[in-house]
């Protein structure tokens, strides 16, 4: 079993949507857990970060984490056209190492 | 502008050849990493070093080798020992690796194709 689980998809969905992706992982070690985008043939770029558990709002996208079922998830309001990429989630443990662990990602395509 | 640089931006290799994929970072940051990513795989991490001349194997070191003598620079060398090296190779850097958390910004990658 890998640490994060991550279905990697496709998801596709009209223009104004509202997407829900999300993660599993079973390192209850984990702290830090994190969102990236990744457009094609580029390097993925942060979206969100969270520390523990809670929601944590920026724009259109919210994270949220539950630790006590092990569950993130990054949601997508009024979804665009550019939207459209590989979403990849991560978590990390507090320890000296903080050593990211990644979901495999998830491609989302969005229709105008 | 702050941010990470790779080159080149692809990359032709014959099998046998030891071939080097540059980064580097004007960040300031301590931590450097390197990744693989292969399609269904997700990102795999190859070596990461927290600080100028010390650095750690990750979880797929074999056939590879890195070196980190500056701060800003944190070159990959893909060996001939490494048995599939075609691959996207993703540079990235963090402020610390023991920060109070593991903010990781990536360059551009690299696409290498072994011939």
């Amino acid at each position: 079993q890998k640490e994060v689980e991550q279905d990697p998809g496709p998801l596709s969905v009209p223009e104004g949507a509202i997407v829900s992706l999300n993660c599993t992982y079973s390192n209850s070690a984990f702290q830090y857990f994190m969102w990236y985008r990744q457009y094609s043939r580029k390097g993925p770029e942060l979206l969100m970060y969270t520390y523990s558990s809670g929601n944590k709002e920026d724009g259109r996208f919210t994270a949220q984490v539950d630790k006590s079922s092990k569950y993130i998830s990054l949601f997508i309001r009024d979804s665009q056209p550019s939207d459209s990429a590989t979403y990849l989630c991560a978590g990390a443990n507090a320890g000296n190492n903080r050593k990211l662990i990644w979901g495999l990602g998830t491609s989302l395509a969005v229709n105008p | 502008d702050g941010g990470i640089t790779q080159s080149p931006k692809y990359l032709f290799r014959k099998e046998g050849q030891n071939v080097t994929l540059s980064c580097e970072q004007n960040l300031n940051h301590d931590a450097m990493y390197w990744y693989r990513q292969d399609p269904g795989q997700g990102l795999r991490l190859i070596y990461y070093s927290q600080i100028v001349n010390d650095f750690q194997k990750g979880d797929i070191a074999e056939g590879y080798s890195v070196s980190r003598e500056k701060k800003e620079s944190f070159p990959l060398t893909v060996t001939s020992a490494q048995k599939n090296p075609t691959a996207f190779y993703l540079c990235a850097s963090s402020i610390s690796g023991r920060s109070s958390y593991n903010e990781q910004f990536f360059g551009p990658g690299t696409r290498l194709t072994v011939l």
